[in-house]
C-alpha cells in the first residue's frame, strides 16, 4: 500500500505491561511522528525523527514512554508498565522533508489497559 | 507551544446547509492548516494556508487565513452526510511539528 501503516489496529493490554507500536511511514518520507489522541481531546504531540538527526521528544509524557526508529524508515513506540490513563488512540504520521510538506497520518492504534 | 481554540466542541447541522468553523489563537502563526478526521481513520489535510488574507478554496471547502495571522476559518458549503466527521485546525511550529486544536466533531442530518 501507499499510505503509512500502523499495526496492531487495537491493542488491549493489563495495567503494568509493556506494548510496542509499529509504524511503517511512506516509503521515501524522511520525517515520522509519533501522536497521541485521548477522547475528547485533541491530537497531543509525543515525538518527531528527521532522518539521521537526533529526535525531538519533547512530547513524550514520561520515561515510560520511548521511541526507535530502525534504518530511516520503521518506528516502535513503546509503552513501559502501561496505565489506564495510557489508553489513547496512537497515530503515526509521515511527510517529506520541507516545512510546507504535509503530514500523512496513518489509521492508528487503539491502546486499552484494563 | 502556543495553544489554538476551536469552538464549540461539536456542531450539528441539516444535510444541504452551510456550516462555518473558526480557529483563534493569542499567537501569530505562518501557516494555517485545517485536517479532517473520519471515524476510525487518521485525520487528512483538507486545505493548507501559508499567507496572511489567504482564501483558498477545495471543492466545497474555502478556508482563509486571517489578516492578523491570529485566526482562520473553515467553511463547507451545501454540506452532504460524508462530512460528518471531526475538524482540526493545526499550525507548523519548529521541525515541521504540527500542533492541533481540540477538534470540533461535525454531525450532519439525513
Amino acid at each position: 500500500g501507499a499510505g503509512v501503516s500502523q499495526s496492531p489496529s487495537n491493542k488491549v493490554t493489563e495495567k503494568g505491561k509493556d506494548v510496542e507500536l509499529r509504524c511503517d511511514p511512506i516509503s521515501g518520507h524522511t520525517a515520522l511522528y509519533w501522536y497521541r489522541q485521548s477522547l475528547g481531546q485533541g491530537l497531543e504531540f509525543l515525538i518527531y525523527f528527521q532522518g539521521n538527526s537526533a529526535p525531538d521528544k519533547s512530547g513524550l509524557p514520561s520515561d515510560r514512554f520511548s521511541a526507535e526508529r530502525t534504518g530511516g524508515s520503521v518506528s516502535t513506540l513503546t509503552i513501559q508498565r502501561t496505565q489506564q490513563e495510557d489508553s489513547a488512540v496512537y497515530l503515526c504520521a509521515s511527510s517529506n522533508r520541507g516545512v510546507n510538506s504535509p503530514l500523512h497520518f496513518g489509521n492508528g492504534t487503539r491502546l486499552t489497559v484494563t | 507551544g502556543q495553544q489554538l481554540n476551536q469552538s464549540p466542541q461539536s456542531m450539528f447541522i441539516q444535510e444541504g446547509e452551510d456550516v462555518s468553523m473558526n480557529c483563534t489563537s493569542s499567537s501569530i502563526f505562518n501557516t494555517w492548516l485545517w485536517y479532517k478526521q473520519d471515524p476510525g481513520e487518521g485525520p487528512v489535510l483538507l486545505i493548507a494556508l501559508y499567507k496572511a488574507g489567504e482564501l483558498t478554496s477545495n471543492g466545497r471547502l474555502t478556508a482563509q487565513f486571517g489578516i492578523t495571522r491570529k485566526d482562520s476559518f473553515l467553511n463547507i458549503s451545501a454540506s452532504i452526510p460524508s462530512d460528518v466527521g471531526i475538524y482540526f485546525c493545526a499550525y507548523t511550529g519548529a521541525n515541521s511539528k504540527l500542533t492541533f486544536g481540540k477538534g470540533i466533531t461535525l454531525s450532519v442530518r439525513p
